[in-house]
């Protein structure tokens, strides 16, 4: 079983509509984040969270909200999409090892905003 | 000006040749430098950290030049499954964020 889950997999949606994607791990990490890929930009960070009480912008967190449930789950809302927000969404999990901080990402969420 | 800037490819290689690319970051600060694969609509992982001596990992060496802000990848010996675009990722000191390269293709052809 994935150690980053994430649902769903594709959305199609409709300006104005209000969404949320989820996303689940079991790898024990504190750490998670939302990112959000364009084609020729790199990923760039929405929301993240060092644990279930810590919420921080990321730098293009307009139009978006999140929610920590607890340590496994960290979900991303759009509350009213807009065409501009069709990408592909990431979420990632981290730990530190050896003072290396590796990031894991789920499969991502396909998004179209119509 | 982009935080970290790769040459998005694509670079199209034979089988067994070497395929070698950089990628430019602009904050002198950076402490932590990282390769992420990322196949065609997958998610990216960790192919390697970049350590300040350079290391090696089988047929991929990672340099990093501080002088000159860049790090680079070279691939040895390349297979068919080393297609696949490779961002350069950044991190500045110790704070939380990563800073991504928008990624560089490399297509390795039978």
């Amino acid at each position: 079983d994935a150690d980053v889950t994430q649902t769903p997999r594709n959305r199609i949606t409709k300006t104005g509509k209000r969404i949320m994607l989820e996303c689940s791990q079991t790898k024990g990490h504190d750490r998670m984040y939302w990112y959000r890929q364009d084609p020729g930009l790199g990923l760039r960070l929405i929301y993240y969270s060092f644990d279930v009480k810590d919420i921080n912008k990321g730098e293009i967190s307009d139009g978006y909200s999140v929610s920590r449930q607890a340590q496994a789950k960290f979900s991303l809302s759009l509350e009213s999409a807009i065409p501009n927000q069709t990408a592909l969404y990431f979420c990632a999990t981290s730990d530190l090892t050896g003072g290396q901080e590796t990031q894991y990402f789920g499969p991502g969420t396909r998004l179209l905003v119509l | 000006r982009k935080e970290v800037e790769q040459d998005p490819g694509p670079f199209n290689v034979p089988e067994g040749a070497t395929v070698a690319f950089n990628c430019t970051y602009s904050n002198s600060a950076s402490q932590s430098f990282f390769w992420y694969r990322q196949d065609c609509r997958k998610e990216p992982k960790l192919l390697m950290s970049v350590y300040s001596s350079g290391n090696e990992d089988g047929r991929f060496t990672a340099q990093l030049n501080r002088a000159s802000q860049y790090i680079s990848l070279l691939i040895r010996d390349s297979k068919l499954s080393d297609s696949a675009t490779y961002l350069c990722v950044v991190k500045i000191g110790n704070d939380y964020k990563l800073s991504f390269g928008a990624g560089t293709t490399v297509t390795v052809r039978a």
